[in-house]
């Protein structure tokens, strides 16, 4: 099945800096990559997502690249702020049309 | 518009028990997927149910059990608890679409077996 390994697992920045989170996965079969985002007592908030059609995708202060060849994905957010604060999960699923399909996570980044 | 709600939020139960969550998914999804996350871990896929029926699984042996009912909400049930059961239990609900993706998930039942 599915693995999907992230790196690093826990990230500090100063206020303004830049983040990255970087995520491999093995399928290449896969085509859907989500981030979330968790915060404490929560559930997982999708953030950004990507589809394997895709190389990147910008919302605001967020990015994620994709590279389906090297079998990895990043999400880069830029001017951060304390309320960025969170875990932060990546996954990956086949998506197959209008089908169901399953999430695998990496173990996150704090 | 409501998100998914989870019941209940917390709970302790024995080792041997059995317990039941409840998820309602958000409005318009059909589909709702169990996951459990254990601390400091990603979320793992337990199962999918959609029109009633099971429809993936992931490895978790057949102590853990679900139900969806017509109105699409959920349940997950786990017999003969172990003290490794213990857990947050995130319920996800979404759509099948075409055009439909990104799963909406409750803030979980935190499971504690003693």
């Amino acid at each position: 099945g599915e693995n999907v390994e992230q790196h690093p697992s826990t990230l500090s920045v100063q206020e303004g800096d830049s983040a990255v989170i970087k995520c491999t996965y093995s399928d290449s079969a896969s085509n859907y990559f989500p981030w979330y985002k968790q915060e404490l007592g929560k559930g997982p908030q999708l953030i950004i997502d990507i589809r394997s059609n895709v190389g990147e995708k910008k919302d605001q202060r967020i990015a994620v690249t994709l590279n389906k060849t090297a079998k990895h994905f990043s999400l880069h957010i830029t001017e951060t702020q304390p309320e960025d604060s969170a875990v932060y999960f990546c996954a990956a699923s086949k998506r197959s049309g209008g089908s169901n399909y399953k999430l695998t996570f990496g173990k996150g980044t704090l | 518009d409501a998100g998914v709600t989870q019941s209940p939020t917390h709970l302790i139960k024995t080792r041997g028990q059995q317990v039941t969550l409840r998820c309602s998914p958000k409005s318009g999804h059909d589909t709702v997927s169990w996951y459990q996350q254990a601390l400091g871990q990603g979320p793992q896929f337990i199962f999918q149910y959609y029109e009633e029926e099971e429809r993936q699984r992931g490895n978790f042996p057949d102590r853990f059990s679900g139900h969806q009912y017509p109105n699409y909400s959920s349940e997950l049930n786990v017999n003969a608890l172990l003290l490794g059961d213990s857990a947050l239990y995130l319920c996800a609900s979404s759509l099948v679409d075409r055009g439909s993706y990104g799963y909406t998930f409750g803030s979980g039942t935190r499971l504690t077996v003693v």
